[in-house]
């Protein structure tokens, strides 16, 4: 089965603070996704990553980063954390136009 | 990028009845995929609709890609507990291995 493994389901940060949200595949697909899930707006694209090194905008990156050094590995960076980015971070891996594979999030708290 | 309405928002039924959810687009699909997500839990791929006018089963729930490929709906007959969550559709925007999702659709079964 494949695991998509997201380092930590529960994260509680300060405003400002610099986070790091890591996802880990092992099944070596080549896309890999990191989506927000908030009530009443279902699940938004922030960045996704076709290949190593390789990185696109989805629909909401503002105040957002990524990077992927490995193709196994997806990072999701929050420079400089703020309370409306309190949410549940969900990532995602794919081979080409394939159906999606989740881990189990991480919900982040801004204080 | 690529856009999908879904309907409704919120569905409660007793069990044994029946449930539909509809997604929508203005535009013509390429495909559409199903996914399900458990209270607490992550989505969860059910199935991808690629034909014009397709329909395909999976136990009680039936999937089916309209004649224009514009609109999809999942109907799952005579509900239970288990089938309980959010229901989302997604389709490819941009690219073909970027999926945007609809909102979902949250259904609560009544024992």
């Amino acid at each position: 089965d494949v695991k998509v493994t997201q380092s930590s389901r529960y994260l509680v940060k300060r405003t400002g603070e610099k986070v790091f949200l890591e996802c880990v595949q092992d099944m070596d697909h080549e896309n890999m996704f990191w989506y927000r899930q908030d009530p009443g707006l279902g699940l938004r694209l922030i960045y996704f990553s076709y290949d190593v090194k390789m990185k696109e905008k989805g629909d909401i990156p503002e105040g957002y980063s990524v990077s992927r050094e490995k193709k196994e590995r997806f990072s999701l960076i929050l420079e400089s954390a703020s309370t409306n980015q309190t949410s549940m971070y969900l990532c995602a891996s794919s081979s080409g136009g394939e159906k999606l594979f989740f881990g189990s999030g991480t919900q982040l708290s801004v204080l | 990028g690529q856009q999908v309405m879904q309907i409704p928002q919120y569905q409660h039924v007793q069990e044994g009845e029946d449930f539909t959810t509809y997604c929508n687009s203005s535009t013509t699909l390429s495909n559409i995929q199903w996914y399900k997500q458990r209270p607490g839990g992550h989505p969860v791929f059910l199935i991808q609709l690629v034909k014009s006018g397709e329909v395909k089963k999976q136990k009680r729930l039936t999937f089916q890609f309209g004649e224009a490929k514009k609109n999809s709906s999942l109907h799952i007959t005579a509900t239970q507990t288990t089938d309980v969550g959010t229901y989302f559709c997604a389709t490819p925007g941009g690219s073909n291995y970027k999926l945007t999702f609809g909102k979902g659709t949250l259904l609560t079964v009544n024992p």
